[in-house]
């Protein structure tokens, strides 16, 4: 079956503070990973896709096909970089998307 | 429209009444979709549509949800005989096409309560 998990609810970090918010997946074919993110007041959006291998607002987050996971990662986090985070799937590598399965998301909270 | 638009915002209604909540998509979006989200829960995909047809309808929770498009435009889901367990925030979404590699965009959602 077709699952995300990210076993962490909240993500207190310090401002400066490197951080890694955890997902991992389970797909047995070739899966398309997503972080999505929803600042305050504001609506979800993309934050970055792991076929685009980019860096976005400092994030980054590296498929692991060994471990199922797709981490998101940045080395020193900012107060604004507060929200929830939500890692997705997409099960239909390059192909239909039908729908995105999203895992349960993590609040990330940066305190100054 | 510059997104995905969504009404009513904010939706209280008794037990046992029909609702119907509206998206409207980015314009030239054919792809479009709706998920609900349960308080302290995640994302749970309900239905999308390729125009206006819905190939698969098994992520609706109950036959008392229904969905619509019409064309490539907007899209209507309904509750009918709403209960408690209902209440949630509803999200709409589009993307240019129904393919991987197109971002999905999300209205501000619909946030339903029944009482």
């Amino acid at each position: 079956a077709q699952r995300v998990t990210q076993p962490e609810k909240l993500l207190s970090v310090f401002k400066g503070a490197p951080v890694e918010l955890k997902c991992n997946y389970s797909y047995s074919g070739s899966p398309e990973l997503f972080w999505y993110v929803q600042y305050s007041r504001q609506r979800l959006q993309l934050l970055l896709r792991h076929i685009s291998r980019e860096s976005i607002k400092g994030f980054t987050a590296d498929l692991n096909k060994g471990e199922t996971s797709f981490h998101l990662k940045k080395p020193f986090a900012q107060e604004e970089d507060s929200a929830m985070y939500y890692c997705a799937l997409s099960g239909n590598y390059g192909g239909s998307q039908g729908n995105l399965i999203f895992g349960k998301g993590t609040k990330l909270s940066v305190k100054p | 429209g510059a997104g995905v638009s969504q009404s009513p915002s904010n939706k209280v209604t008794e037990k046992g009444k029909d609702v119907e909540l509206r998206c409207d998509p980015i314009s030239g979006h054919t792809a479009l979709y709706w998920y609900r989200q349960r308080l302290g829960q995640g994302l749970e995909f309900l239905i999308y549509f390729q125009g206006n047809s819905a190939p698969d309808k098994s992520g609706l929770p109950s036959d008392r949800f229904s969905a619509e498009r019409t064309g490539e435009s907007v899209s209507t889901l309904t509750i009918q005989r709403t209960q408690q367990e209902d209440s949630a925030v509803y999200l709409c979404a589009s993307s240019r096409q129904l393919y991987s590699g197109n971002t999905i965009y999300f209205g501000e959602g619909s946030w339903l309560t029944v009482v």
